[in-house]
């Protein structure tokens, strides 16, 4: 049973436009959570989180939103570059256990 | 450092062949290691973790193996690979988060 889902396998976006990407879990249990990108043949790399006490985390060009009641989570980042193109991954920790979502993959056009 | 080393890169190996993939952690000691696997079009699959040495649980049953003969090693392995054992093998420790090695391209023909 998938418990973080990426519904939205791909995704394309203009040079300086804004990217949204979305995931959502069902496990109420999670209180925190990840974002990971990764190009290929390379392992993930962290690129920000937030803990389940905060709907809202900046860092730079990426910001990522947590709506607890949707249990909805968001990834913003603006402006596009692309550089950004790769997969990006979330992920969410019960404290135990991490659960990964099967990840979107993100084409930043020229 | 939290460098994780993960060898090799890429991987080419027949059906029914076995299958010796390693990884090694640098910095604090008594890491959670972890095996993922990200197949083509498929998300990151949790295979196996140990919270230290001799101590292996799996997630998923399938015809792969790991052990940790030294706190800082985790090795996945098989006796027979097959087809569907293609895909990208990823080690990671967990600290607060995780940090991902640089994986290994498996292809299985």
């Amino acid at each position: 049973d998938q418990q973080v889902k990426q519904n939205s396998p791909s995704l394309s976006v203009q040079e300086g436009r804004i990217s949204i990407l979305n995931c959502d879990y069902t496990n109420s249990m999670f209180d925190y959570f990840l974002w990971y990108k990764k190009y290929p043949a390379e392992g993930p790399t962290f690129l920000i989180s937030i803990s389940s006490i905060k709907d809202k985390n900046e860092d730079g060009r990426f910001t990522v939103f947590l709506n607890k009641s949707a249990k909805h989570l968001s990834l913003h980042i603006v402006p596009s570059q692309p550089g950004d193109s790769a997969v990006y991954f979330c992920a969410a920790d019960t404290g135990n256990q991490f659960y990964f979502g099967t990840g979107t993959s993100l084409t930043v056009i020229p | 450092s939290q460098t994780i080393h993960q060898w090799p890169a890429t991987l080419v190996q027949p059906v029914g062949s076995p299958l010796s993939l390693e990884c090694t952690v640098e910095g604090t000691s008594n890491p959670n290691l972890y095996w993922y696997r990200q197949a083509a079009g498929r998300g990151l699959q949790l295979l196996f973790y140990s919270v230290g040495i001799g101590q292996i649980s799996s997630e998923v049953p399938q015809n792969l193996s790991a052990s940790r003969p030294q706190d800082r090693q985790f090795i996945l392995s098989s006796k027979k690979l097959l087809l569907s054992d293609s895909g990208f093998y990823l080690c990671a420790r967990l600290d607060n988060r995780y940090t991902f090695g640089s994986g290994t391209r498996l292809t299985v023909v």
